[in-house]
């Protein structure tokens, strides 16, 4: 089945340091969505890239879909406190009539020294 | 209004006990989403419900049995868990569920912990 993969798992950075986050898939994707989870926090969604070679920013934060639309990332320029938490990418299910199943990523943590 | 609300916050309850999860939204939403977050893991899907009926069950055991009352509300009923089964339970809405591009809205989630 469908296998989403990110890496790193953990991200330690001085306040100010950009941080990024890889997302890859085994099969293509017709999309990426990604998340973030404050600690003690639920999901929350931040974006959705659909085409092929997509770019998206978000202020400090650039989305990016791969070419094969295989793989992703989120880059976080000059990180704030305000960024920890754990980053999510989420493909859709691979089952037939599967509704609006996602397939999440084991996540990133992000700590933020000041 | 793009709240999902779940209650209770917390809960703490035995094996043998039964108990019930809520989870409400008010956006018109018409698929709903019962999550299992363990510590530092991913939410897996257990259950999606699609216009009150359900469309996935991810092979969820049956000491956990969902119940989706009206659009708006969604249940989760508890009986006889294990101590694994401690976990963040997510509900979660989106649309209409049928298709991939769907947003999904999470609720804060309710923190189970089984003795």
């Amino acid at each position: 089945g469908q296998q989403v993969m990110q890496i790193p798992q953990y991200q330690h950075v001085q306040e100010g340091e950009d941080f990024t986050t890889y997302c890859n898939s085994s099969t293509t994707l017709s999309n990426i969505q990604w998340y973030k989870q404050r600690p003690g926090g639920h999901p929350v969604f931040l974006i959705q890239l659909v085409k092929s070679g997509e770019v998206k920013k978000q202020k400090r934060l650039t989305f990016q879909f791969g070419e094969a639309k295989k793989n992703s990332s989120l880059h976080i320029t000059a990180t704030q406190t305000t960024d920890v938490g754990t980053y999510f990418c989420a493909g859709p299910g691979d089952r037939a009539n599967a509704g609006n199943m996602l397939t999440f990523g084991g996540g990133t943590r992000l700590m933020v020294k000041p | 209004d793009t709240e999902v609300t779940q209650t209770p916050k917390h809960l703490v309850m035995g094996m043998t006990n039964k108990k019930s999860l809520k989870c409400e939204q008010h956006m018109g939403h018409r698929a709903m989403y019962w999550y299992k977050q363990k510590a530092k893991k991913p939410p897996e899907l257990m259950f999606v419900y699609s216009y009150e009926k359900l469309s996935i069950n991810e092979s969820v055991p049956s000491r956990f049995s969902p119940e989706c009352p009206n659009s708006s509300l969604l249940n989760l009923h508890l009986h006889a868990l294990q101590p694994e089964d401690s976990a963040l339970y997510l509900c979660a809405s989106s649309s209409s569920g049928s298709g991939s591009r769907e947003t999904q809205y999470f609720g804060p989630g309710t923190r189970l912990l089984v003795l």
